[in-house]
């Protein structure tokens, strides 16, 4: 038990389009999601924590118009690149807290977009 | 949450015991320690957590001083697949913090 997914697993787009990353819980629900970034050869990087109906709250440095996220369902949030820059190029992850599982939380397989 | 540090990088031959260090001396009373890794683009795994007694399971043992400044976690057999990032967390267990991680130890296994 205990599933995170996310999709797509790596996409490449051009610089100025926007990019969706799905996070789901595949068998619990979660309130609240959390998205990391990471650079290579670098640690995880907190972006933001999303609440499941209200407004996620951004980590200090991270534009909130940048990175739209969206918590709409307990078991879905989305994280949205917007206007693309190859310096968004990056590995994207995200985590689900299982609240009734003790509020652990469960780790998704991590989305790698490139931006040309 | 405490800060904790952990040595850059360790080599293991495969078979072998690895021992991975970690230092939290700033650690509260309330604050448990958890082992997380992350295998090559991936995402983190959860290994083990525990409060002040040593802790075991199928993937690896928690070893914590008495004092809980420090703490090693020891994977009995290392093989191939446990080359990874290790990172050692401090955080109120059961608690809606966000986890914050640190840089890790790279682990390389050798045949």
């Amino acid at each position: 038990g205990a599933v995170v997914s996310q999709h797509p697993s790596w996409v490449i787009c051009k610089s100025g389009t926007s990019v969706k990353i799905e996070c789901r819980s595949l068998d619990f629900q979660a309130t609240t999601m959390f998205w990391y970034r990471q650079f290579p050869k670098k640690s995880l990087m907190l972006m933001a924590t999303s609440n499941e109906g209200s407004k996620a709250t951004y980590e200090q440095g991270v534009e909130k118009d940048k990175f739209l996220i969206n918590h709409a369902s307990l078991t879905l949030s989305t994280l949205t690149v917007t206007s693309a820059h190859p310096e968004d190029s990056s590995f994207y992850i995200c985590s689900a807290r299982w609240l009734a599982g003790n509020n652990e939380q469960f780790f998704g397989p991590g989305t790698r977009l490139t931006v040309l | 949450d405490a800060k904790t540090t952990q040595p850059t990088s360790m080599d293991c031959a495969e078979g072998r015991a690895a021992n991975l260090p970690c230092n939290h001396s700033t650690i509260s009373g309330n604050e448990y320690v958890y082992w997380y890794r992350q295998i090559h683009s991936q995402g983190p795994q959860y290994i083990i957590h525990g409060l002040k007694n040593n802790e075991t399971n199928e993937m690896a043992s928690l070893i914590i001083t008495e004092d809980r400044k420090s703490s090693t976690l020891i994977l009995p057999h290392a093989t191939l697949r446990d080359t990874a990032v290790y990172y050692c967390i401090v955080r109120v267990a059961f608690s809606a913090d966000k986890l914050i991680f640190g840089t890790g130890t790279r682990l390389q296994v050798f045949p």
